[in-house]
């Protein structure tokens, strides 16, 4: 099984130019997240999404729109890139039920020039 | 909103000991599941144990164990023989069990093991 998959691993972009991190996961979880993580800072959660058609903002959403496409995709985007957004980014999924586990792609290390 | 500290940036202890890392959080809640998630430096993120806000015991799981003290909000890890593999960020994390389960992490805490 894949788990949750995140393309791209790396990117570097330039001020103002837009991108989407893409996350597919294949284990039919409803809950879907995606963080930034920055030294000292830990995971910080960006978006959320509970099911399908559903989404719900985190600690740090300005500068990220998300699209929860189906039950298996949740995708982030950003509009216009800043520096300030230079970071590795997490997609996360987790079944819905008490106390479960939440699984996480390998991130996206991305650099904004 | 619910937030998860870990005041200990970076931890060292020597390769067989004991170490405890430390996290507090705080919530107005009463049902919520607790986690400690290890980051190696392959990036990927590991559960390493879990417990449940309503249940008294602390969780065990081989050599790590968490002391879970409710009224207090901290629930600290214990790594009982510490190796050389369980060298990595080591994240607290938080989920509230009603309403949005919104996952929420603490800073981290680097923990190095010294041969």
């Amino acid at each position: 099984n894949a788990g949750v998959t995140q393309t791209p691993k790396f990117q570097v972009l330039k001020t103002g130019q837009s991108m989407t991190l893409q996350c597919a996961q294949d284990m039919n979880h409803n809950s879907m997240y995606w963080y930034r993580q920055d030294p000292g800072m830990g995971l910080r959660l960006i978006y959320y999404s509970a099911s399908e058609g559903t989404t719900d903002k985190g600690e740090v959403p300005n500068g990220y729109n998300v699209s929860r496409l189906n039950k298996r995709e949740f995708s982030l985007r950003l509009e216009s890139a800043a520096p300030s957004q230079t970071s590795v980014y997490f997609c996360a999924s987790s079944a819905v039920g008490r106390g479960t586990e939440a699984f996480f792609g390998q991130g996206t290390r991305l650099t904004v020039v | 909103a619910q937030t998860v500290t870990q005041s200990q940036p970076e931890m060292s202890v020597q390769e067989a000991e004991t170490v405890t890392l430390s996290c507090t959080y705080d919530t107005s809640e009463s049902d919520y599941y607790l986690f400690w998630y290890k980051q190696p430096p392959s990036r990927q993120m590991i559960l390493v144990i879990r417990q449940e806000a309503y249940k008294q015991q602390n969780a065990t799981e081989n050599r790590f164990s968490v002391n879970f003290q409710k009224a207090a909000k901290s629930f600290s890890l214990k790594i009982s023989d510490s190796q050389l593999g369980d060298a990595a960020m080591y994240f607290c994390a938080y989920r509230s069990e009603t309403g949005a389960q919104k996952l929420v992490f603490g800073q981290g805490t680097r923990l190095t093991i010294n041969p």
